[in-house]
């Protein structure tokens, strides 16, 4: 079945500092994938989509692009400020649903 | 204002006990969704519904039962009720056919 792979569990950086956060996937297919991004208290909130049209999202200044020789979908910003805490989700879904699945999280605290 | 509304926020259960889990969504999706979140697996998706039909259920258990009285509703259900069944639980929407999946607040379930 459909797998999403994220291995940094958690992430510390200081404000201003360049965030990666590894995603990689496995289908029989090409996939829609998305990054969530999950605030304390609050459900999962959809930052980032990529389709295979697409390749690339860019969203309030984080960026992922779609890799299908990697199957990787990582998740970069340039300059990480404090309210960018929270865990950020990678996920997938086949075809035109809802069902997501999605990857384990990395929780992400950014000290000021 | 949240469009997907959860009542209630927080609920602590006895051991083989009964509870349901209201959903309302005000964005005039026609597929709903449930996905649970605990500390075993951040987030797994366990049904889908669409125009008020069971599309898809990732649920082995019987236990959970989905019921949709209105287009905007789906509640969660949830009978003999365990304390492995502590999670937080999800209710979700999207437009059929599209792929943008908007989550509730999520109603966390304690049961002792």
């Amino acid at each position: 079945g459909d797998s999403v792979t994220q291995k940094q569990g958690q992430v510390t950086l200081s404000e201003d500092d360049f965030l990666f956060i590894n995603c990689t996937y496995s289908t029989t297919t090409y996939p829609t994938l998305f990054w969530y991004v999950q605030y304390p208290g609050q459900g999962p909130q959809l930052l980032l989509k990529v389709t295979t049209a697409n390749n690339k999202g860019i969203s309030r200044g984080f960026e992922a692009t779609y890799d299908k020789g990697t199957t990787s979908f990582h998740l970069q910003k340039a300059s990480v400020q404090e309210s960018d805490s929270a865990v950020y989700f990678c996920a997938l879904v086949e075809g035109n649903t809802g069902k997501l699945t999605f990857g384990d999280g990395t929780v992400l605290t950014v000290k000021p | 204002d949240p469009k997907i509304i959860q009542k209630p926020k927080y609920l602590v259960a006895v051991t083989g006990s009964e509870k349901i889990l209201i959903c309302e969504q005000y964005l005039g999706h026609n597929a709903m969704y449930w996905y649970r979140q605990s500390a075993k697996k951040p987030l797994e998706f366990m049904f889908s519904y669409s125009y008020q039909k069971l599309m898809d259920n990732q649920t082995a258990s019987s236990r959970f039962q989905p019921q949709s009285s209105k287009k905007n509703h789906l509640d969660l259900q949830i009978t003999a009720l365990k304390p492995d069944d502590s999670a937080t639980y999800f209710c979700a929407s999207s437009q059929q056919g599209n792929t943008e999946v908007f989550f509730g607040k999520g109603t966390r379930l304690t049961v002792v």
